[in-house]
């Protein structure tokens, strides 16, 4: 079936660092990336999502590469804020599934 | 616009009592989803509906009951709560022109079994 694995937090960090999330799937076929972001005390929104190989997505600086050669849609910001401390979820959906299926969450906080 | 909403934001039950949760959302879309989120577990999805007066199960259905009868409304019905059940749950709804569409959240329910 389908699944999603981040890399687990929580990550710390200090204002104006790079930041780096890594997500890799399982799925067949050509299944849509998401990245969605939580923010504290909220329900999640819509970050970034891309649909095919090599498509970026990109959204409030970060960027996320579809890569099916290694099954990974990594979410990159180059310099981060204080407002960026939230809860991000790598998601996946296919065509023929009606389903969203999401990754374990990884926490960032950024200090300023 | 209010998207999804979820009611109530907060609850406290007794091991054994009984309560629904309503999520509602007013942009016509067909799916509509309850997750629980829980530490170091991510989302989880309870029950999904893909369309009026059709539900199915999701990864962890046990404990729960859901209805459609209303194209707008999903409701999550605990029978007998359990401890177990703590948890913070999320309605979600997504409008289906293909697997690239956005899912959109409800702000959460927070629900604490004693």
């Amino acid at each position: 079936g389908n699944s999603v694995t981040q890399m687990e937090g929580p990550v710390t960090l200090s204002e104006e660092a790079f930041l780096t999330i890594n997500c890799t799937y399982t799925a067949t076929g050509y299944p849509s990336l998401f990245w969605y972001v939580q923010y504290p005390g909220e329900g999640l929104q819509l970050l970034l999502k891309a649909t095919k190989a090599d498509d970026k997505g990109s959204n409030k600086g970060f960027e996320a590469t579809y890569r099916k050669e290694t099954t990974s849609f990594h979410l990159e910001k180059g310099s981060v804020q204080v407002s960026d401390s939230a809860v991000y979820f790598c998601a996946l959906s296919r065509s023929n599934d009606y389903k969203l299926s999401f990754g374990a969450g990884t926490t960032v906080t950024v200090r300023a | 616009n209010a998207g999804v909403t979820q009611t109530p934001k907060f609850r406290v039950l007794k091991t054994g009592q009984s309560m629904t949760l309503l999520c509602a959302q007013d942009m016509n879309h067909e799916y509509m989803y309850w997750y629980r989120q829980d530490p170091g577990m991510g989302l989880r999805l309870i029950h999904y509906s893909v369309g009026e007066g059709t539900t199915a199960k999701g990864e962890v259905p046990d404990g729960y009951n859901v209805s459609r009868l209303k194209k707008q409304n999903f409701l999550l019905g605990l029978e007998s709560a359990a401890p177990s059940q703590t948890s913070v749950y999320f309605c979600a709804s997504r409008s289906y022109t293909g697997a690239n569409t956005e899912a959109f959240f409800g702000q959460g329910t927070r629900l604490t079994v004693v």
